[in-house]
């Protein structure tokens, strides 16, 4: 079984520009996560799909931060402008369902560096 | 804001070691999860613990939890190199929670050779 897809890597941008990230979650799952790891820290969600319709989004910065799940299957998370304290690494995970037992699976990251 | 605190930070052991980590938690939960991270990985999941449960075991890993002291505790017994990692607790607090994990700062384990 294919797991969670995520691209780029690896990206490095100075502040002010503009960057996106894309997420395929494993097929079937209709819950997405989007996660925000900053360098010796624990994951921090920032918005959470059910299908193609936002869950939470409670911590997502929103003045710059923006999230779709168009047709509830892959996701892209964009941040525009970029600051320097976003730089970390962006996770996406997906689960069967929103259950809390439901085991969520992450992707590799996208390690994002900004300048 | 991070709910789980784990300790230690970093944990240095030899291989065949029993390594021990602790996560403590401020809220109510319904569940506790542990995640391992290997270096510039995504994190996998290694076990759950309900709230109405005490103890778990999985391979090798044995996970506790303390309700009342806010505390939960994963063992790994006869370490291997490959155990190398950061381990993560995560918590859910149910209701409209919806699956949302919270997690904590993580124990970076090191299994010497």
């Amino acid at each position: 079984e294919a797991g969670v897809a995520q691209s780029p890597r690896y990206k490095i941008i100075e502040k002010r520009q503009s960057v996106a990230f894309w997420c395929n979650p494993i097929s079937g799952h209709a819950t997405l996560y989007w996660y925000q790891q900053i360098l010796g820290q624990g994951p921090k969600l920032l918005i959470q799909f059910q299908n193609n319709g936002v869950v939470d989004d409670s911590q997502l910065p929103k003045d710059r931060f923006s999230a779709e799940r168009l047709k509830g299957v892959d996701s892209t998370l964009k941040i525009q402008p970029a600051k320097l304290e976003d730089s970390a690494v962006y996770l996406c995970a997906s689960s069967l369902s929103h259950r809390e037992t439901d085991t969520q699976y992450f992707g590799p990251g996208t390690r994002l560096t900004v300048l | 804001s991070q709910q789980g605190e784990e300790d230690p930070q970093a944990l240095s052991i030899q291989e065949g070691e029993n390594a021990t980590m602790n996560c403590s938690y401020k809220t109510s939960i319904n569940n506790l999860q542990w995640y391992r991270q290997n270096s510039g990985r995504g994190l996998v999941h290694l076990i759950l613990i309900r709230s109405n449960e005490r103890e778990k075991h999985s391979g090798r890993l044995r996970v506790t939890l303390d309700t009342s002291k806010k505390s939960s505790s994963l063992l790994i017994t006869a370490s291997r190199a490959a155990d190398t990692a950061s381990y993560f607790c995560a918590t859910s607090a149910g209701g409209t929670s919806y699956g949302k994990l919270t997690f904590g700062q993580g124990t970076i384990l090191t299994v010497h050779p």
